[in-house]
């Protein structure tokens, strides 16, 4: 069956310091793979998609890398801020382009 | 930016009786709908998808009847939870697609149903 892995249930992590999130699939073949934030009793918000052509790709403090190979892709928030707490979802498409998402990572940075 | 907004935010219901949750999507005209279900400390779990004008697409395991979902315009749909119970107590979002990119959706804030 289709899974979506987040290895991580929570992350604590000092202010400044580079966050690193994992999420692992399996018996998905993904054209792209997205990043949502999603803060408490809010929907989630879209930050970063990256396609299967793309190893790397980066917005502001924010870097997604993407490795079919492996069927990982790593989230890195560097320089990391109290405001960047959150859980942080990763997801995939299926070939209905439905989305499904990972189980989260709740990430907090402790000033 | 697309926004889309949900309506209500909270509701509680008594069992048995049925709540209707809205979605809108304010600036842009969403061909398709989403409905997900997030059960405390679990991840989005999607229910079903909705196309404008269309019957639903549900998910396996969730039932129909049970949640009925009406698509009627292109900035509209609407999610019922019919004979609520208890169990269905739980934080439902709705996402919308823009035209045909399909991989962008965004959420709506979420609507919290308690059934008592």
């Amino acid at each position: 069956s289709q899974k979506i892995e987040q290895n991580s249930e929570a992350l604590n992590i000092q202010e400044g310091k580079t966050a690193t999130l994992t999420c692992n699939y399996t018996n998905y073949s993904p054209a792209y793979l997205q990043w949502y934030r999603q803060d408490p009793g809010r929907g989630p918000v879209f930050l970063l998609l990256i396609r299967e052509n793309e190893k790397e790709k980066r917005k502001e403090r924010l870097k997604v890398t993407f490795d079919t190979t492996l069927k990982q892709s790593l989230f890195h928030i560097t320089a990391s801020q109290p405001a960047d707490s959150a859980t942080y979802l990763c997801a995939l498409e299926d070939g209905a382009n439905n989305l499904f998402f990972g189980t989260g990572t709740r990430l907090t940075v402790i000033p | 930016g697309a926004v889309v907004s949900q309506h209500p935010s909270r509701v509680i219901c008594k069992s048995g009786t049925s709540v209707k949750i809205e979605c809108r999507s304010l600036d842009f005209q969403a061909t398709t709908m989403f409905w997900y279900r997030q059960f405390p400390k679990q991840s989005l779990m999607l229910m079903a998808t909705s196309n404008e004008g269309s019957k639903a697409t549900y998910e396996q395991g969730v039932e129909k009847d049970k949640f009925l979902i009406n698509h009627a315009s292109l900035t509209l749909s609407t999610l019922t939870v019919t004979s609520a119970h208890p169990e269905d107590s739980s934080f439902y979002i709705c996402s919308a697609r823009v035209g045909t990119v399909h991989y962008e959706q965004y959420f709506g804030p979420g609507t919290r149903l308690t059934v008592t």
